[in-house]
């Protein structure tokens, strides 16, 4: 079955920097789109970033764009993502989904259980 | 952006009753509307796509039905494990989440 297991979470201060790296296992890696998507503490789903079964295609959300970088290694099965100039509401558990089809709108399959980024001083 | 929006924040249902729960969005997604739920403490899962498909293994009580901008899901007969928050989920235009629903016992 599919398996997306996140790593890297933990506590950062404002302004610094952290990776997230999601494994997967179960599916064929390499043809699927995948995604980040967070939820702050009590709060809704947000999507985040976007990227496509090549890694010849990324998408963010507005408020990421230019601090957040999602990538890939089909080699490895891994998927990353590198976060940058954190802010205190970047606080969140951060889900790696895996999209149903290869490159992107379509909905997400499966997730991960995720990842908890504490942003705090 | 294309806004979601559910409603009711909260429904309060009994076991064994049925519940409806909405989606609006702020334009027409077509039937790429997605339903997830979530537990305390779990990740969320996939329900029903394409607005009325249900995903492998969602029990046959859970039913979507909606286009365009209006959006329902339907749990006939409430066991006690569907008590959860519902999110809806457009992406016919990239991605973008309701706020949820919380199902509660009544």
């Amino acid at each position: 079955q599919v398996l997306l297991v996140e790593s890297g979470g933990g506590v950062v201060q404002p302004g610094g920097s952290l990776t997230l790296s999601c494994t997967a296992s179960g599916f064929n890696f390499s043809a699927y789109g995948l995604h980040w998507v967070r939820q702050a503490p009590g709060m809704g789903l947000e999507w985040m970033a976007f990227i496509r079964y090549d890694g010849a295609a990324t998408h963010y959300v507005d408020s990421v764009k230019g601090r957040f970088t999602i990538s890939r290694d089909n080699s490895n099965n891994r998927l990353f993502l590198q976060m940058n100039n954190l802010r205190a509401d970047d606080t969140a558990v951060f889900y790696c989904t895996k999209d149903a089809g290869t490159s992107g709108n379509y909905y997400f399959d499966s997730w991960g259980q995720g990842t908890l980024v504490t942003v705090s001083s | 952006e294309i806004v979601m929006t559910q409603s009711p924040a909260t429904l309060s249902v009994s076991p064994g009753e049925r519940a409806t729960l909405s989606c609006r969005a702020s334009q027409s997604v077509s039937r790429n509307l997605a339903w997830y739920q979530q537990k305390p403490g779990q990740a969320p899962r996939l329900l029903i796509y394409s607005a009325s498909t249900r995903a492998t293994g969602v029990p046959g009580r859970f039913s979507g039905s909606g286009s365009g901008t209006e959006f329902t899901l339907t749990v006939s007969s409430l066991q006690s494990e569907d008590f959860a928050i519902y999110y809806c989920q457009q992406y016919n235009y990239w991605y973008t989440f309701g706020q949820g629903t919380k199902l509660e016992i009544k």
